[in-house]
């Protein structure tokens, strides 16, 4: 049982260029999120889904996209990198909740991303 | 605007003292408060979490007090260990968001000193 993982771990772009995360769960669990984590800022939710084919915008949703194709697999994508996206991203899954407590995120180990 | 605000940005403590980071929060739609504990070079993990029907919670070293009319939250982690330093993040979440998103916190690092 892997739990969440991520690739590519380490990435270098230059402005401009494109590229996909992918994050991978093997809990089949509903919910899946995408964070990038910046220094003194905690982390901010980019994008979610509730569910296999299902797509909503976070916090910080500007300059990227997502695809949730298969339940399992989450995709987060940089059209057009820009320095400002330098940032370590995370991704998260969920289960669905059983009632009224929500129930804890599992993150993945990170991407480091680097925008020259 | 940050909706939940922590404190402080770092902390040095030394081999067991008691650690205490704080978290403030707005909104009072906020219904779950989980602390993430993330060590370096790994995803954070959750630590402990509290609903605000309960002022305390507990679970071995680690507590979060909670203020319901002060709107405030707290992680005390007794007899600190050299092991305990990491970087320790609070969240809200907002009732009846079925999505149930978190908010973080900034971030608190701790290093526990030998």
């Amino acid at each position: 049982n892997a739990g969440v993982t991520q690739t590519p771990k380490f990435r270098v772009l230059k402005t401009g260029q494109s590229m996909t995360l992918l994050c991978a769960q093997d809990m089949n669990h509903e919910y899946m999120y995408w964070y990038r984590q910046d220094p003194g800022m905690g982390l901010r939710l980019i994008h979610y889904s509730v569910g296999e084919g299902t797509t909503a915008k976070g916090e910080v949703p500007d300059g990227y996209n997502v695809s949730r194709l298969k339940k399992q697999n989450f995709l987060l994508g940089l059209e057009s990198a820009a320095p400002s996206q330098t940032s370590v991203y995370f991704c998260a899954s969920r289960r669905t909740s059983g009632g009224t407590i929500p129930y804890e995120q599992y993150f993945g180990p990170g991407t480091r991303l680097t925008v020259t | 605007q940050q909706q939940v605000k922590q404190s402080p940005q770092s902390l040095i403590v030394q081999k067991g003292g008691i650690s205490i980071i704080n978290c403030a929060y707005e909104n009072t739609a906020f219904d779950y408060f989980p602390w993430y504990q993330q060590f370096p070079g790994k995803g954070p993990a959750l630590l402990i979490a509290i609903r605000p029907d309960v002022s305390e919670k507990k679970e071995g070293r680690f507590t979060i007090s909670f203020n319901k009319s002060a709107k405030q939250f707290s992680l005390h982690i007794m007899d600190s260990q050299p092991g305990d330093s990491a970087t320790y993040f609070c969240a809200a979440s907002k009732g009846g968001d079925s999505s149930y998103k978190l908010i973080f916190g900034s971030g608190t690092r701790l290093l526990v000193r030998p």
